[in-house]
């Protein structure tokens, strides 16, 4: 059964600090990895993109790593603000073999504090 | 530039009464066009998609259908609500034919059923 399973659920940082998010999957054959950013009441929206070559990837001050070979991919924030308040999910896309569907991660709730 | 509409942004109905959310895509033509529903604290869970006019596939037996009268408009619909159909309710297209491409979600309905 596909899976993708997000740590830790919530999480409370302060302000200017990092911290880092981790996704584990069990999606195969695999196509690609999203991680998006999803505001209170908000729709999802996309940080990055990763398929099956890439390594490592940025946006800003959010940087996603994925290893492929172990299943497993991250979403490290540097410098938090206020803003990267939100929930972050992780989410998988099988190749057609897997049906080409989506598997979603619970998210998991990141507050920054002041 | 591509653009996802979703209305209304909030709903509140009583259990028995009809149900009718809308979706519209601008700026492309055939998109792959999706109805996710979030419960509090859960993932995203794919309820309908469609690759074409009048085309619909379900993911879930339940209480709710799909249509797409026009290639950029996506319905989501009910006879009868019932109370377990509360929930964050999210549209998102994809292009057709790309894998490797993200989704664009739109800003979501949060249904209360009453």
């Amino acid at each position: 059964k596909n899976q993708v399973e997000q740590s830790p659920q919530s999480l409370i940082i302060l302000e200017g600090k990092n911290c880092t998010l981790q996704c584990n999957y069990t999606v195969s054959p695999f196509s690609n990895l999203r991680w998006y950013k999803q505001d209170t009441g908000r729709g999802p929206v996309s940080l990055t993109i990763m398929t099956f070559s890439e390594n490592t990837k940025s946006n800003g001050r959010y940087t996603a790593t994925l290893d492929a070979d172990t299943k497993q991919s991250s979403l490290h924030i540097t410098a938090s603000q206020l803003s990267d308040s939100a929930s972050y999910i992780c989410v998988v896309r099988g190749r057609k073999a897997a049906g080409n569907k989506l598997t979603f991660g619970g998210g998991t709730r990141v507050l920054v504090k002041p | 530039s591509q653009t996802i509409h979703q209305w209304p942004a909030t709903l509140v109905q009583p259990v028995g009464s009809p149900l009718s959310l809308e979706c519209t895509v601008e700026g492309t033509s055939n998109p792959n066009l999706y109805w996710y529903r979030q419960a509090a604290g859960r993932g995203l869970q794919l309820l309908f998609y469609s690759v074409g006019i009048g085309q619909i596939s379900s993911e879930v037996p339940q209480n709710l259908s799909a249509s797409r009268p026009q290639d950029r408009q996506f319905i989501l619909s009910s006879k009868k609500l019932l109370l377990s159909d509360s929930g964050f309710y999210l549209c998102a297209w994809s292009p057709p034919d790309r894998e490797g491409y993200g989704y664009t979600f739109g800003s979501g309905t949060r249904l209360t059923v009453v």
